[in-house]
């Protein structure tokens, strides 16, 4: 099955910091999510990206399947941004999603 | 419904007891999919259900573990002889189909004692 790796495995950021954390995956995908689990354990939906590149806020994606990675982008962090970021592909022909170890992010204030 | 959503949120239980967690999918969606996170860890494939069939249960750790999903809407996860190794956060997620956007519930805390 696909082997997820997301780096770096924990990172701290002081606020208003910029941010990039990566996920590369081992095969070819059907499409990837990002989420946000906050420090109450709730997972949240960032972005549902494919491929390409998608902006939401402060936030923003870039996947590209042709070379199996996926970029996540968090500008002026905020200590609401701590928690633990996921990056999700799921195979090919659709099915489960599979979980990287996630990037542990905490915003001092 | 509007969203995902799990009972019950906590649940504690003696060694050896069977438990049964349960998961209403948001309506209308077919997929549907069980995971656990056990403290400080990602999250782990347990089973996928499209409709009521489940193609992939690759995840479930032993025969202790089955689920089933009736009516392709609610589905149901069931552990017996609890151990304490079980102890973990069980989620539950669903999707329009099997290659869409999956959103979760908020998780089952189960505690092993």
């Amino acid at each position: 099955g696909i082997q997820v790796e997301q780096s770096p495995p924990d990172l701290i950021l002081q606020e208003g910091a910029n941010s990039t954390l990566r996920c590369n995956f081992s095969d070819s995908v059907n499409n990837l999510q990002w989420f946000h689990q906050n420090p109450w354990g709730q997972l949240i939906n960032l972005f549902y990206i494919p491929s390409g590149t998608k902006q939401n806020g402060r936030l923003s994606a870039t996947t590209v399947a042709t070379e199996r990675y996926s970029l996540l982008y968090i500008s002026s962090s905020q200590t609401t941004d701590s928690g633990v970021y996921f990056c999700a592909p799921r195979e090919g022909g659709g099915g489960k999603l599979i979980f990287g170890q996630g990037t542990e992010l905490s915003v001092k204030p | 419904g509007a969203g995902v959503s799990q009972s019950p949120s906590n649940k504690v239980t003696e060694k050896g007891k069977d438990v049964e967690l349960r998961c209403d999918p948001i309506s209308g969606h077919t997929a549907l999919y069980w995971y656990r996170q056990s403290l400080g860890q990602g999250l782990e494939f347990l089973i996928y259900f499209q409709g009521n069939s489940a193609p992939d249960k690759s995840g479930l750790p032993s025969d202790r573990f089955s689920a089933e999903r009736t009516g392709g809407s609610v589905s149901t996860l069931t552990i017996q002889r609890t151990q304490q190794e079980d102890s973990a956060v069980y989620l539950c997620a669903s999707s329009l189909n099997g290659n869409t956007e999956a959103f979760f519930g908020q998780g089952t805390r189960l505690t092993v004692v």
